[in-house]
């Protein structure tokens, strides 16, 4: 079956420090891919995604490239500020006819001033 | 649009009593997901539905748990008799599905069973 795997967190960085979260997937087909982002007692939210090999999503000076050779969708940030700490899910969707998402258990990343 | 709407946000119940939570999509979206957070076992599907259909279940942890879509703008999730072991951050999802469709959550309930 379909699965994501994520770093376990929580990742802890000082303002400005660079960031990598990184997740992996396992799937059959194409799926599409996704990162969500959960602030302090809210829902997710979709961050960004890409839908096909090589297409990179970006948002919020984040981003991701999806590489179908390595299967993975690792989350980039090149300085981070205190108001990204957060739990970041990774996510797909599209195989074997289902579009029902399929969640990591989520990273909780902590920035510090 | 508002977006998903859920309520209550809190719930603080006792051991036994009946729990009904509540969830309002997005108008137009067609599937509908309750999902179950907690810090043990991360994000869980419990039940989608399709059309005001339910289509899977499985995720659905005990015959305590219940849910239905009257229609296409009203969820309930039933929880009855509740445990401690309920307590948890409950998510309502809605979507239309497809090729990069996103999944809309609301903010949650906080369930505590005490």
């Amino acid at each position: 079956g379909n699965s994501v795997t994520q770093m376990e967190g929580p990742v802890t960085l000082s303002e400005e420090a660079f960031l990598t979260i990184n997740c992996t997937y396992t799937a059959t087909g194409y799926p599409s891919l996704f990162w969500y982002v959960q602030y302090p007692g809210e829902g997710l939210q979709l961050l960004l995604k890409a839908t096909k090999a090589d297409d990179k999503g970006s948002n919020k000076g984040f981003e991701a490239t999806y590489r179908k050779e390595t299967t993975s969708f690792h989350l980039e940030k090149g300085s981070v500020q205190v108001s990204d700490s957060a739990v970041y899910f990774c996510a797909l969707s599209g195989t074997g006819g289902s579009y029902i998402p399929t969640f990591g258990r989520g990273t909780s990343l902590i920035v510090h001033p | 649009d508002a977006g998903v709407i859920q309520s209550p946000r809190h719930e603080v119940t006792e051991m036994g009593q009946e729990v009904t939570l509540r969830c309002k999509p997005i108008s137009g979206h067609d599937y509908l997901f309750w999902y179950r957070q907690t810090m043990m076992r991360g994000l869980e599907l419990l039940i989608y539905f399709n059309n005001n259909v339910p289509i899977d279940d499985s995720g659905m942890p005990e015959d305590r748990f219940s849910a239905k879509m009257p229609n296409a703008s009203f969820s309930t999730l039933k929880i009855q008799p509740s445990e401690p072991r309920d307590s948890a951050v409950y998510f309502c999802a809605s979507s239309v599905l497809g090729v990069g469709a996103e999944a809309f959550f609301g903010q949650g309930t906080r369930l505590t069973v005490v």
